[in-house]
């Protein structure tokens, strides 16, 4: 089945510094990979996600980028502000099994 | 739009009791559901999924079981709770396998 790796599992930036996590993903039939943060007490919100059929996605200050030959995707955060700090948790889907989740990154912005 | 709603909040149960968390859906028909449970400061574990109404598969054995008794119903038990059982309970639905899905706000339940 499929696996998910993500790394780093903590990350602290400074306030608006940039912050970058990376994800790999093990099945090449896998076609859809989202993003989610989790802020502390509450459950996981979508912020972007992304289809096999296309290399990069942006949505203000975050984005994703998909590298299909390397198995392997990315969150971009710019501009990171303190209200940025959370879990963000990445995930992977071949369409017709549940998401596979990542372990999760545990983000700091230290203002 | 759609909503998700998870209750209760917050739980607190004895060792051996049993437990029933719900988990209802608004504003849309025959979603996939799933239950998840996250350990602190861990992943996110999914424990059962349903794609329709009776319908149920276990990802890891344990000690709780779910039901799907009506479409957009989706109920997690446990005849007898044992102090491992403790975490953050999340439910989550979506459109299907490859689409977002969507999480409550998580039952936070404590064994003692």
């Amino acid at each position: 089945g499929e696996n998910v790796e993500q790394h780093p599992s903590t990350l602290s930036v400074q306030e608006g510094d940039s912050a970058v996590i990376k994800c790999t993903y093990s099945d090449s039939a896998s076609n859809y990979f989202p993003w989610y943060k989790q802020e502390l007490g509450k459950g996981p919100q979508l912020i972007i996600d992304i289809r096999s059929n296309v290399g990069e996605k942006k949505d203000q200050r975050i984005a994703v980028t998909l590298n299909k030959t390397a198995k392997h995707f990315s969150l971009h955060i710019t501009e990171t502000q303190p209200e940025d700090s959370a879990v963000y948790f990445c995930a992977a889907s071949r369409g017709n099994t549940p998401l596979v989740f990542g372990k999760g990154t545990r983000l700091s912005v230290i203002a | 739009s759609q909503t998700i709603h998870q209750w209760p909040a917050t739980l607190v149960q004895p060792v051996g009791s049993p437990l029933s968390l719900e988990c209802t859906v608004e504003g849309t028909s025959n979603p996939n559901l799933y239950w998840y449970r996250q350990a602190a400061g861990r992943g996110l574990q999914l424990l059962f999924y349903s794609v329709g109404i009776g319908q149920i598969s276990s990802e890891v054995p344990q000690n709780l079981s779910a039901s799907r008794p009506q479409d957009r119903q989706f109920i997690l038990s446990s005849k007898k709770l044992l102090l491992s059982d403790s975490g953050f309970y999340l439910c989550a639905w979506a459109q299907h396998y490859n689409q977002p899905q969507h999480f409550g706000d998580g039952t936070r339940l404590s064994i003692l």
